[in-house]
Formats: C-alpha cells, structure tokens, sequence
C-alpha cells in the first residue's frame, strides 16, 4: 500500500511568502527524503533526512521529521517563481523507496 | 554530459505491439530502477537491479521483462502492449548497499512517455 502521503494535493502562493508541505507515512523507516518534479520533468533529489535526525537545512529548504507521529514537514522560505512544481516524499523501508501523490506548488509572481 | 538519460523520449503505439525503453547513466552507480508514474503522478516502483542482478520485481505483469546487461544499463522490454500501458515510466540509479537495499539518494532520468492508443 502506499507509503507516504503529502498534503496539501495543491498549494498556490506568492512570491516571497513560505511554502510548507506536510508528510505522513505508515511504516518505519530508514530515512525520508522529498524530491521536485517540474512539470513534464524526472525528479530532483532535495534532501533526506534519516530516521535519527528531528531538522535539517539545505539554502531555503527545511525539512523536519518526526517518527513518532510518522511525519515529516517541508519548508520553503521565500519562495520564488521556479519553485513551482510538484513536490513529493519518500520513505525508505528496507529496500524500497516508496514515493507519495505529491504536492503541487504554484507560485506566482 | 547527462547522469541518467532515457530513450525515446515520446513512445505513441498501438495495442498489441512491443516496444522497449532504453536506460543508461554514467553515475558509476550499483543498482538501476524503474518506475512507474501513472496519471495521477502516482511513483510506483517496477523493477530494481543490483550490478546486474534483479533485486526487486513488484506485482508488475511478466509482459514487462528488464533487461540489464551491464550496470550501466537497464531496459524494459514491454510485450502486448495494453490502454493501461499508457503513463510515463521513468528509470534511476543509485549507489545502492548490500545486495542493492538502498541507503542514498536516487537520480532519476527524464522519463519516456508512453502512449498505447
């Protein structure tokens, strides 16, 4: 069954404000990470964070995890134009990465 | 220069026929994936091969045979082509562990868009 789940399914803002994306998932975990997807494009690897690890920045991303509630969150400050794009989870279990629907971000100037 | 690249990039078809998506990356990377991205952009995982071994094969019809003959490389060879063939199937690699479990990150190509009319 899926893993992950993202919410918001959509999420449209301006310029400049903070975007934030949440994460739920169902199983334990190695580790979690959050991939961009551009429309008609792969996925780009953003961040991951491992199970022992609550925090961790990368420039305007910030990703927080917590296992006992099963969730991670994911931050962009300031956001611009170019972040527009899908935004997906995925969890780590043994073996398989298991992604999420994904969160669509529209930001408009 | 590119990591992981994919062949074609577009794949319109009938029913029926065969087809077969290339794969290669030039990472150095141990273990190769493909995946499943339906319209709903819903990710699924297929297949997963490990220095040329399958490591994982989800409940995928056994009309989609991967074909890794080196660990630069995995095809997919899909046969009888079905209407629900039809999504974007996307391949990766990693610097898989042991036996491929995976412990990094995951570079992903550009994906080939498949369309079975």
């Amino acid at each position: 069954s899926q893993q992950g789940e993202e919410d918001p399914q959509a999420l449209s803002i301006q310029e400049g404000e903070n975007a934030t994306m949440n994460c739920s998932y169902k199983t334990s975990i190695n580790n979690l990470q959050w991939y961009r997807q551009n429309s008609g494009r792969g996925l780009v690897h953003l961040i991951l964070i491992r199970s022992n690890e609550r925090e961790k920045h990368s420039g305007r991303l910030r990703v927080t995890l917590d296992t006992s509630k099963k969730s991670s969150s994911l931050l962009i400050t300031a956001s611009r134009a170019a972040d527009t794009a899908s935004y997906f989870c995925a969890t780590l279990g043994y073996s398989t990465l298991t992604f999420g629907k994904g969160t669509m971000l529209l930001v408009s100037p | 220069d590119t990591a992981v690249s994919q062949t074609p990039k577009y794949l319109v078809t009938q029913m029926g026929n065969d087809k077969s998506i290339k794969c290669e990356q030039n990472l150095g990377h141990d273990t190769m994936y493909w995946y499943k991205q339906d319209s709903k952009k819903f990710l699924k995982i297929m297949f997963s091969y490990n220095n040329k071994e399958l490591i994982i094969n989800e409940t995928v019809p056994n009309r989609f045979s991967p074909k890794s003959p080196d660990k630069a490389h995995l095809n997919l060879h899909i046969n009888s082509l079905e209407l629900g063939d039809s999504a974007v199937y996307f391949c990766a690699s990693s610097q898989g562990g042991v036996r491929g479990v995976i412990r990094e990150t995951q570079y992903f190509g550009p994906g080939t868009r498949l369309l079975v009319l």
